[in-house]
């Protein structure tokens, strides 16, 4: 079974540019989700999908937005980008709602965005 | 609010030695999940064990085994005759219903980096 594919895995953008990151689930998940990794703040939630709506939603400002398509597959958007921007974003998908017992977040490489 | 603590910033052992990986967590619910993530240098997050907080009780697989004790709201992680290809960074993460949110955040402890030296 193919794990959670996430593209591209690098990304160089310019200051005040957009960026949109794409994540593909595990076949039959259903939920995805979206963290940022920084050296500094460490692993933060950024927001989860379920059956195309999103359920959940981390402390990130309106700039980040993502949406879930009817294949479950994922899109992460960052408008206006800013330098602490910068970052590793994983893309997690499990079967049911994420984070119960049964239903484990399984993560991709990630997108490593780098923002000059 | 939901909180995880890893203690241990750094730690560096020799091959087939034990090594316990300290967590420490705060929640309101009465219902949550606790896991072991591993990230190893290509960044993908690897799940590694669970428990939910009804369940006390003390499992082994393999070479991994936990301690769960609510008593002192801790979870550690230990892994028995470490083997270079353990070393990775290794997080602990929470997920709860606090604040009327459902299942679906984590809440990561920073991290412990594991280095095992051959």
């Amino acid at each position: 079974k193919a794990g959670v594919t996430q593209t591209p895995r690098y990304l160089i953008k310019t200051r005040g540019q957009q960026v949109t990151l794409s994540c593909s689930p595990i076949s039959g998940h259903r939920s995805v989700s979206w963290y940022q990794q920084t050296p500094g703040q460490g692993l933060q939630f950024l927001f989860e999908y379920f059956s195309e709506t999103q359920r959940n939603k981390g402390n990130f400002p309106g700039r980040f937005s993502g949406r879930q398509f009817s294949n479950s597959r994922s899109e992460m958007n960052v408008s206006t980008l800013e330098l602490g921007d910068s970052a590793l974003y994983l893309c997690a998908s499990s079967r049911d709602r994420g984070g119960s017992y049964n239903s484990p977040l399984h993560f991709g490489n990630g997108t490593r965005l780098t923002v000059t | 609010a939901q909180k995880v603590t890893q203690a241990q910033t750094e730690i560096s052992v020799v091959e087939k030695e034990d090594v316990t990986l300290d967590c420490v967590y705060e929640t309101r619910d009465t219902t949550y999940y606790l896991f072991w993530y591993k990230q190893p240098p290509s960044g993908e997050l690897v799940f590694l064990i669970r428990r939910n907080s009804f369940d006390e009780q003390n499992e082994i697989s393999g070479r991994y085994s936990w301690n769960f004790q609510k008593s002192t709201s801790s979870f550690n992680f230990t892994i028995t005759a470490s083997q270079v290809v353990d070393s990775a960074v290794y997080f602990c993460a929470l997920s709860g219903r606090a604040g009327g949110t459902s299942y679906g955040k984590l809440t990561f402890g920073q991290g412990t980096i594991l280095t095992v030296h051959p």
